[in-house]
This record gives C-alpha cells, sequence and structure tokens, in this order.
C-alpha cells in the first residue's frame, strides 16, 4: 500500500507570495490532518478535512486554508506569505480522525519565505 | 508548549542502555500517541494508548498513562543507534476538536 505522499517537498516563495501544498493519503484513509512544525513553536495543528469537511480547526489565521477533494487528497493555501511561514508542512492521514486512530504522516514539504 | 512540555529536551545515552522519555498535558484527553521523527522528516507512530489503558508494550516500547497526573512515559529498552531521533508524544482532547504534540525529546544513542 503506497504511504502519504506530498508535494512539492521544497519550496521557495518570496513575502506577499502565496502557495498551494499538495497531499495524497493512503488509499481508504478519509481523514487528512495538517501540521506546521518550526524549531520555535513546534508542531502545530492547522486543520483536519474529513470527508471533504474541515472538522477541526487549529489557531492559526485565515491565510491559511485547506480543502479536500472527493478522492481525499487533499491542499493547503497559505496566502500573502509572512517570514514566520517558513517551516516543514506536514499532512498526515488515518481511517478515522487523528484523535481515534493511527496517523500516517508524509515526508513533508519544506517552505522557505525570503 | 503551552498544552503539555516533555522532558528530557534530550537525552544521550549509549547503545544497550535504557532511554525514557516523559510527556505532561493539560487537558482531558481521549487516547494518547507517541511518534519518532528522524531528523526533521515525517512522523512515525510508534504506540496510542487509551484513556482507560495504564500501560502498553510494543517491542522494545513500553508506554504507561497516567491520566490522575496528566502524564504518560515512554521507556524504550535496550536502544541502539537507530533509535537516534526525536520522540513526540500527541494527545485527542476528550471531545477530538483538538490534537496536541509536546514539545519533544531529542534521543541520541552513541554506539
Amino acid at each position: 500500500k503506497a504511504g502519504v505522499t506530498q508535494t512539492p517537498r521544497y519550496l521557495i516563495k518570496t513575502r506577499g507570495q502565496q502557495v498551494t501544498l499538495s497531499c495524497s493519503p493512503i488509499s481508504g484513509h478519509r481523514s487528512v490532518s495538517w501540521y506546521q512544525q518550526t524549531p520555535g513553536q513546534g508542531l502545530q495543528f492547522l486543520f483536519e478535512y474529513f470527508s471533504e469537511t474541515q472538522r477541526n480547526k487549529g489557531n492559526f489565521p485565515g491565510r491559511f486554508s485547506g480543502r479536500q477533494f472527493s478522492n481525499s487528497r487533499s491542499e493547503m493555501n497559505v496566502s500573502t506569505l509572512e517570514l514566520g511561514d517558513s517551516a516543514l508542512y506536514l499532512c498526515a492521514s488515518s481511517r478515522m480522525g487523528q484523535g481515534t486512530d493511527t496517523q500516517y504522516f508524509g515526508p513533508g514539504t519544506r517552505l522557505t519565505v525570503l | 508548549s503551552q498544552q503539555g512540555e516533555e522532558d528530557p529536551q534530550a537525552l544521550s545515552i549509549q547503545e544497550g542502555e535504557n532511554a525514557t522519555m516523559n510527556c505532561s498535558y493539560k487537558t482531558s484527553i481521549n487516547n494518547l500517541q507517541w511518534y519518532r521523527q528522524n531528523s526533521g522528516r515525517g512522523l512515525v507512530h510508534l504506540i496510542l494508548i487509551r484513556s482507560n489503558e495504564r500501560e502498553k508494550h510494543s517491542g522494545r516500547l513500553r508506554v504507561t498513562l497516567d491520566t490522575s497526573k496528566k502524564s504518560s512515559s515512554l521507556l524504550i529498552t535496550a536502544s541502539r543507534a537507530a533509535d537516534t531521533a526525536s520522540y513526540f508524544c500527541a494527545w485527542a482532547e476528550y471531545n477530538f476538536n483538538k490534537f496536541y504534540f509536546g514539545s519533544g525529546t531529542k534521543l541520541n544513542v552513541k554506539p
């Protein structure tokens, strides 16, 4: 069974631009969650999607948004990028949800904002 | 993290020794999970312990959970150089609305 894939793996953007990250979950998994990891703040939960609906949301500004498609693939969008958005963005998939069963993580997208 | 902490922040041991990491959290939880991360890559799920369980084993891993103290510990026995990684605890609030990670313990196992 193929694992969680994320594209692109690396991204360099400048302040003010926007970016879209993609995540393909394990086949059969309906939940996709997104996390931001930085040296200063550690791992922080962004949001969770389940069957195309946002189920949970972390404490991030509205510049961070996401969506999930009918095939469970998910995208995350960050608009008006700031230097502080430089981070490793991880997505994870699970069958029923982040809090109920095992999450499988992708390798992450490393975003650098200049 | 304002929701929980792990200690120690870093741990350096020799191969064959045991490693113990502790996690404390602040909310009521449904379960607590432990993950491993190698060098800023994706996380690997190690073990999940439910709030009504006190101890769980998986291979060389032993996890305990004390909900009255809001704490958990991960013990890795007979450590190997390949265990070198960062270890994170994570938990879901009892109503599943939020999911949090601890601050992590960086483990270095010297061969």
